[in-house]
C-alpha cells in the first residue's frame, strides 16, 4: 500500500535551518510528484510547493521562493525540504503528500510538527 | 491565480442531517473533459487531511458514498447526505490550477456537532 513516512518533530531556533524527509513505499516513485504543504496551529492549509522525481522540476509558492528548496533521492524513494532562516512563524505541522495532478495530493504522510523558538 | 472561499465558515449540525459545503472560485475553474480540477478533504483534529472527492465529483476510493460533489465553472458543493458522528472535522476544498500547476485550498468549514 502507499505510505509516506516523514522524520519526526523538530525545534529549531529564530534564524536556523530545517530540512524534513518524506520517504515514501508501495508505488512508483518517480511516476508522481511530491508536493508539501504546511499548516500553522488553529489555521488551515497553506501549499508550499511541488517536485517532480522523475525530472526534478520544481513549482514553489511564490511566499516560499528562496527560503525553501525541495530535492528528491530516487535511489531512496525519499523526498525532503529544507526551510531556512526560521521565524516563529513558520511553527506549524508540514506534510508531504503524493501528487496526481488531476487529483490532486492523494496520500499524504503523518506530518512533521517544527516548533521554531528562541 | 484563483482563489477558493469557502461558506460557511462554521457549521453546526445533528446526526442525521443533510448538509451543503460551497467553495467558490474567483475564477472559473479549468476542466479536463467534463470533470473540473477541483478536490475536497476532510481533517481530524491531529490527522492529515483525507482525499474525499476529486475532479468535482469523483468518490475517492474507500469514501462512504454518503459523500458526494458536484459544481462547475465557480460554484463547487459538497454533500454529506446523512451526518455521522465521525464526519465531524473540517472540510477543504483544493484546485489544481494549470500548469505549472499551483495548488490553491479553500480557507475550511469547521462541521461541528449541534
Amino acid at each position: 500500500q502507499v505510505q509516506l513516512v516523514q522524520s519526526g518533530p523538530d525545534v529549531k531556533k529564530p534564524g536556523a535551518s530545517v530540512k524534513v524527509f518524506c520517504k515514501t513505499s508501495g508505488y512508483k516513485f518517480i511516476d508522481y510528484s511530491v508536493t508539501w504543504v504546511r499548516q500553522a496551529p488553529g489555521q488551515g492549509l497553506e501549499w508550499m510547493g511541488w517536485i517532480s522525481p522523475f525530472n526534478g522540476q520544481t513549482n514553489y509558492a511564490q511566499k516560499f521562493q528562496g527560503r525553501v528548496t525541495m530535492t528528491t533521492d530516487t535511489s531512496a524513494r525519499t523526498a525532503y525540504m529544507e526551510v531556512r532562516t526560521l521565524t516563529s512563524d513558520d511553527t506549524a505541522m508540514y506534510y508531504c503528500a503524493r501528487l496526481s495532478m488531476f487529483q490532486g495530493p492523494d496520500f499524504w504522510g503523518q506530518g512533521t510538527r517544527l516548533t521554531v523558538s528562541s | 491565480d484563483i482563489q477558493l472561499t469557502q461558506s460557511p465558515s462554521f457549521l453546526s449540525a445533528s446526526v442525521g442531517d443533510r448538509v451543503t459545503l460551497t467553495c467558490r472560485a474567483s475564477q472559473g475553474i479549468s476542466s479536463q473533459g467534463i470533470a473540473s480540477f477541483l478536490a475536497w478533504y476532510q481533517q481530524k483534529s491531529g490527522k492529515a487531511p483525507k482525499l474525499l472527492i476529486y475532479g468535482a465529483s469523483t468518490l475517492q476510493s474507500g469514501v462512504p458514498s454518503r459523500f458526494s460533489g458536484s459544481g462547475s465553472g465557480r460554484e463547487f458543493i459538497l454533500t454529506i447526505s446523512s451526518l455521522q458522528p465521525e464526519d465531524f472535522a473540517t472540510y477543504y476544498c483544493l484546485h489544481v490550477n494549470s500548469y505549472p500547476h499551483p495548488l490553491t485550498f479553500g480557507q475550511g468549514t469547521r462541521l461541528e456537532i449541534k
